[in-house]
């Protein structure tokens, strides 16, 4: 079966802007969670999301966010893009979280620069 | 915030060799996964040791957790060239109906031909 999709694979934009990335998660998987990967402080989680509604929020500011829809896919937010935003962004689905430990399957991620 | 911290920060072995790789954690976890990514692409989930469990093997893969010293290590058997990867450790905790995982800072493993 397809694995998660995520889409653009690579981004440019200019500080100040705003960016929109997007994951589609494995076919059967509800719920959505998004980490970002620097080189200084590794991998980070932002949020999650289970049947449209975010179940789970990480340590960031609020120029960044999300949302779910009814078909599972997800959407992530920065606005007001700031250089530190560069990062790679992850996506991961799974089934349900919290019930049967079955672990997380990422996507290949979006590798976003500010400049 | 890292939980995890993986033990070395980088590792060179010969292939063939076995790689053995140590993580550690602080608080208490449902359960520990270890992943691995090559050269900046996604995260590829290798495998999931629960908390109520000590030992657990796949393929050439074995990992052990220790609750009572919150540590986990990950051991490669006959390392190949393509085992050269990043690899995470990752502790899954339950808080409810919320559930994140927080990832060490990697270990970078080099298998030379």
């Amino acid at each position: 079966k397809a694995g998660v999709t995520q889409t653009p694979r690579y981004l440019i934009k200019t500080r100040g802007q705003q960016v929109t990335l997007s994951c589609s998660p494995i076919s059967g998987h509800r719920s959505v969670s998004w980490y970002q990967q620097t080189p200084g402080q590794g991998l980070q989680f932002l949020f999650e999301y289970f049947s449209e509604t975010q179940r789970n929020k990480g340590n960031f500011p609020g120029r960044f966010s999300g949302r779910q829809f009814s078909n599972s896919r997800s959407e992530m937010n920065v606005s007001t893009l700031e250089l530190g935003d560069s990062a790679l962004y992850l996506c991961a689905s799974s089934l349900v979280p919290g019930q049967g430990d079955y672990g997380y399957t990422f996507g290949s991620g979006t590798r976003l620069t500010v400049v | 915030s890292q939980q995890g911290e993986e033990d070395p920060q980088a590792l060179s072995i010969q292939e063939g060799e076995n790689a053995t790789m140590n993580c550690s954690y602080k608080t208490s976890i449902n359960n520990l996964q270890w992943y691995r990514q090559n050269s900046g692409r996604g995260l590829v989930h290798l495998i999931l040791i629960r908390s109520n469990e000590r030992e657990k093997h796949s393929g050439r893969l074995r990992v052990t957790l220790d609750t009572s010293k919150k540590s986990s290590s990950l051991l490669i058997t006959a390392s190949r060239a393509a085992d050269t990867a990043s690899y995470f450790c990752a502790t899954e905790s339950h808080t409810g109906a919320n559930s994140k995982l927080t990832f060490g800072k990697g270990i970078t493993l080099s298998v030379r031909p």
